[in-house]
């Protein structure tokens, strides 16, 4: 357990559902990260929080996705309109910053839509 | 629970035998580069970082060898145990550290 906790850890929807996830990161950590993750391929970055300001998006976050960290602690990821092909392991990693950069990984929400 | 190693490539080595996994990254601007390890239902686990003025660091059991003229990064895995087997992640940011790009991965396999 590295202290980065995500809900729920499974979740399956009908396409066109809107779907939210939740992380909790390690407290007091500055910076959090989500990412897409299908079988048999390396994480995909999607998003990155410095505090509650959302610095970074990959072109990958579609008009459908969208992310807040609303007080710099917890964060959300909403898909709306879900499709087959969002269908992967969302997951989410958090670091202290100030020249401390190792990321936690939370142990991922399971995506499944039908 | 989940495999996250399908069709990635894979590494077989004999417990005991020192192990070599090779990764190629794109980014001549990437500052910082680090090593994970993923097992089955799991998040990565942190292993091992490098900055990019550096060229070698070492671990317990690990090292990690970074060679900016060719864009490769290695991790080494020493007396190589059972519960080394997982897939191993490369995966590098700029200076800014906004952003991490990951390699696709190579499935350790340590055979008993």
């Amino acid at each position: 357990d590295t202290g980065v906790s995500q809900d729920p850890r499974h979740k399956i929807t009908k396409r066109g559902q809107n779907v939210t996830f939740r992380c909790d990161p390690i407290s007091e950590h500055n910076r959090l990260y989500w990412y897409r993750q299908t079988l048999g391929q390396g994480p995909e970055f999607l998003t990155y929080f410095q505090n509650e300001a959302q610095l970074e998006k990959s072109r990958l976050l579609s008009d459908r996705f969208s992310a807040e960290r609303p007080k710099g602690s917890f964060s959300t990821l909403e898909i709306q309109r879900t499709e087959q092909g969002d269908s992967a392991m969302y997951l989410c990693a958090s670091s202290p910053g100030r020249s401390q950069e190792t990321q936690y990984f939370g142990p991922g929400t399971r995506l499944l839509v039908l | 629970g989940e495999s996250v190693g399908l069709h990635l490539p894979t590494l077989s080595v004999q417990e005991g035998d020192n192990s070599i996994i090779n990764c190629a990254y794109s980014n001549s601007a990437s500052d910082y580069f680090i090593w994970y390890k993923q097992e089955s239902g799991k998040g990565p686990q942190f292993i091992i970082d490098i900055r990019s003025n550096m060229d070698k660091r070492q671990g317990q059991r690990v090292t990690v060898l970074l060679n900016k003229t060719v864009k490769h990064l290695s991790l080494q895995i020493a007396a190589t145990q059972p519960g080394d087997s997982a897939v191993y992640f490369c995966a590098e940011t700029p200076y800014n550290f906004n952003k991490f790009y990951f390699g696709s991965g190579t499935k350790l396999n340590v055979k008993p």
